[in-house]
């Protein structure tokens, strides 16, 4: 059973370019979770989403950041016109159920933006 | 959110066992304790959760003292591959919302020497 897939592992993008962020949750996971990383810093909460509908966004940036998980295929996540400030390492998170408090959340290895 | 604080770093010796400790006093009756830990460059994995009484699983140990003010996670034996930073993090099963998220704190970085 495959775990959580993240693609790209690795992003380069310049200041102004659109990154998009790729993530499959494990085989039988309807729902997904978005963190972000800085440098040097922990983990923040950004999104959850189940098919086609977006739960809880409070941790969205509210411009330019954007996350969609389509009936069928992966979860995106997309930032547009990325500055420098959005490296990080971005980590996809997929669970079963609805994420109670016993629930567990498996993590994907993250995609590490760059910005030029 | 309950707030959980732990220390900033601790230090273990190969084959010996690690007591890492983290306090919730504001804890309430229906937050679960979790804990995750991330090993360098990858991506935070599951370790251990307990309500009230005390867990074990192949990974770890899971101490919760009786008032659930504050718990420890017992590593029996410390490898190298246990250096990890450590996240003490609680989860609320009650109806409000935003059970879903995990609200990560600064954790634990656990130094292990051969």
């Amino acid at each position: 059973n495959a775990g959580v897939m993240q693609n790209p592992r690795h992003l380069v993008r310049r200041r102004g370019q659109e990154a998009r962020l790729r993530c499959s949750p494990m085989k039988g996971h309807s729902h997904v979770y978005w963190y972000r990383q800085l440098p040097e810093e922990g983990l923040k909460f950004m999104v959850y989403l189940q098919k086609e509908n977006i739960i809880d966004e409070s941790g969205m940036p509210k411009e330019r950041f954007s996350a969609e998980f389509p009936k069928e295929g992966p979860s995106i996540l997309r930032i547009q016109q990325v500055v420098r400030g959005d490296s990080a390492a971005y980590f996809c998170a997929s669970s079963p159920s609805q994420g109670r408090g016993t629930d567990t959340q498996y993590f994907g290895p993250g995609t590490r933006l760059t910005v030029l | 959110d309950a707030k959980t604080t732990q220390p900033n770093s601790m230090e273990s010796n190969e084959e010996e066992p690690v007591h890492l400790p983290c306090n919730h006093s504001t804890i309430s009756g229906t937050d679960y304790i979790h804990w995750y830990r991330q090993l360098p460059s990858q991506g935070p994995e599951y370790v251990i959760h307990g309500l009230t009484s005390n867990v074990n699983n192949r990974m770890a140990s899971l101490a919760i003292a009786e008032d659930r003010k504050s718990s420890t996670l017992i590593l029996h034996r410390a490898t190298l591959r246990d250096a990890a930073v450590y996240y003490c993090i609680l989860r609320d099963i009650g109806v409000s919302g935003g059970y879903n998220k995990l609200i990560f704190g600064a954790g634990t970085r656990l130094a292990v020497h051969p």
